[in-house]
């Protein structure tokens, strides 16, 4: 299957602070990344849904302006958690389709973020 | 609202045995149906996907169901072995649109 590259696979960070998760589709173009977000032993939650070169689209009760999300290019999205708190700490992982409506989403390896 | 319930929540299958686990939806316009497995700490894994027009799909020791009408599918794994013990989630999507997860099954399988 298509290769996503997510890093860094683990980060900690201070609470305050932000941190930029990078995203990338090594063998395909990808017009549409999603964000996931999963607790320990839960199912991975819809954070939010770009499009190259638009904005995100975020699901209900999340906030836009704490997950900054960028698709600037076809292979590329960026995850940012802006001024990290505790409680953001959790397992974040994209995911990313190509062109044709419904073909496979292929999954990076996730990043750990811990926030202390 | 989950749109896609996933059955056992965890199952313990002997090596050599057949680890079945099952889904269902309720939304028709859903016409993607894929299966991943989960290992502790990594990414989810593509493992087998079909489509409503198909009611069979294997690959390897890995098998789909499908039943329409019924809105289910079920991943069945032959001759399940130790390695396969895993978190395994079902999903469903619309056309072109984020995946909805099952909540995951914990399968282990016991020497």
């Amino acid at each position: 299957g298509a290769v996503v590259s997510q890093h860094p696979s683990w980060v900690i960070c201070k609470s305050g602070t932000s941190v930029k998760i990078e995203c990338r589709s090594l063998d395909f173009q990808a017009t549409t990344m999603f964000w996931y977000r999963q607790f320990p032993k839960q199912s991975l939650m819809l954070m939010a849904t770009s499009n190259e070169g638009s904005k995100a689209t975020y699901e209900q009760g999340v906030e836009k302006d704490k997950f900054l999300i960028n698709h600037a290019s076809l292979t590329l999205s960026t995850l940012t958690v802006t001024s990290a708190h505790p409680e953001d700490s959790s397992f974040y992982i994209c995911s990313a389709r190509g062109g044709q409506a419904n073909t496979e989403a292929f999954f990076g390896q996730g990043t750990r973020l811990t926030v202390v | 609202q989950q749109q896609v319930k996933q059955s056992p929540q965890s199952l313990i299958v002997q090596k050599g045995g057949i680890s079945i686990i099952n889904c269902a939806y309720e939304n028709t316009a859903f016409d993607y149906f894929p299966w991943y497995q989960q290992f502790p700490g990594k990414g989810p894994a593509l493992l087998i996907a079909i489509r409503p027009d198909v009611s069979e799909k294997k690959e390897g020791r890995f098998t789909i169901s499908f039943n329409k009408s019924a809105k289910q599918f079920s991943l069945h794994i032959m001759d399940s072995q130790p390695g396969d013990s895993a978190t395994y989630f079902c999903a469903a999507s619309y056309p072109g649109y984020a995946l909805n997860f099952g909540k995951g099954t914990s399968l282990l399988v016991t020497p």
